[in-house]
């Protein structure tokens, strides 16, 4: 599963709360990526760092902020929650040309 | 624009069936994978391959960079390989940020 963790797995919170994600990955790799999936539109990337400090945006990356203070760990904030935001939250990391996936987190927005 | 196109956005087959799966995409591409979701969400990397074919088991993959197309063969279908399977591009110029088809949906019956 190339070591990736992402907490907590499912969250259920009210419009206008903030909202962090997290993706914790123990082998070093530089590249991380958040992504969303929604009936309809696949996986959509939102934001994905290349190095500690180093992010950059994805497709999708209205309402969201991302942080990588560590190599090992990639946050995702909703500053301010909307039901638009109600989704399955992907975190991933990149080894070797391949792109591999956590479990997800299942978010959903009242 | 820059696009990913799945085909059959469906598809049901008995077990021991073969199948092909398309993905069509616009532009040169650095990178090209396929993933399986199975029916609990996880995501899991089948193949890398931005040009020519690779086997793993019972799966095959073929990509055809010049004319714009990837194909996954799945023989004698089990029940176990029911789920989405999704064409993921980087186009070249997009840095390293993978564009998801919308997925084949395919359940295999008993």
């Amino acid at each position: 599963d190339a070591g990736i963790t992402q907490s907590p797995r499912h969250k259920v919170t009210e419009t206008g709360t903030p909202v962090t994600l997290r993706c914790h990955q123990t082998e070093n790799h530089r590249y991380m990526y958040w992504y969303r999936q929604d009936p309809g539109h696949g996986l959509r990337l939102i934001h994905y760092s290349y190095g500690v400090k180093d992010t950059d945006k994805g497709e999708v990356s209205d309402g969201y902020s991302v942080s990588r203070s560590k190599t090992e760990d990639f946050l995702l904030t909703l500053e301010s929650a909307t039901s638009s935001q109600t989704s399955v939250y992907f975190c991933a990391i990149s080894e070797k040309e391949k792109l591999f996936f956590g479990s997800g987190t299942q978010l959903s927005v009242l | 624009g820059i696009q990913v196109e799945q085909s059959p956005p469906d598809l049901i087959l008995q077990e021991g069936a073969n199948s092909t799966l398309r993905c069509n995409f616009s532009d040169s591409v650095n990178n090209l994978q396929w993933f399986h979701q199975n029916p609990w969400g996880q995501l899991i990397n089948l193949f890398y391959i931005p040009s020519g074919t690779k086997q793993n088991g019972r799966l095959s993959a073929t990509t055809v960079a010049t004319e714009r197309y990837s194909l996954l063969y799945i023989s004698s279908s089990q029940t176990t390989d029911s789920g989405v399977y999704f064409c993921a591009v980087e186009f070249v110029g997009s840095n390293y940020k993978l564009t998801f088809g919308k997925g084949t949906l395919l359940t295999v019956n008993p």
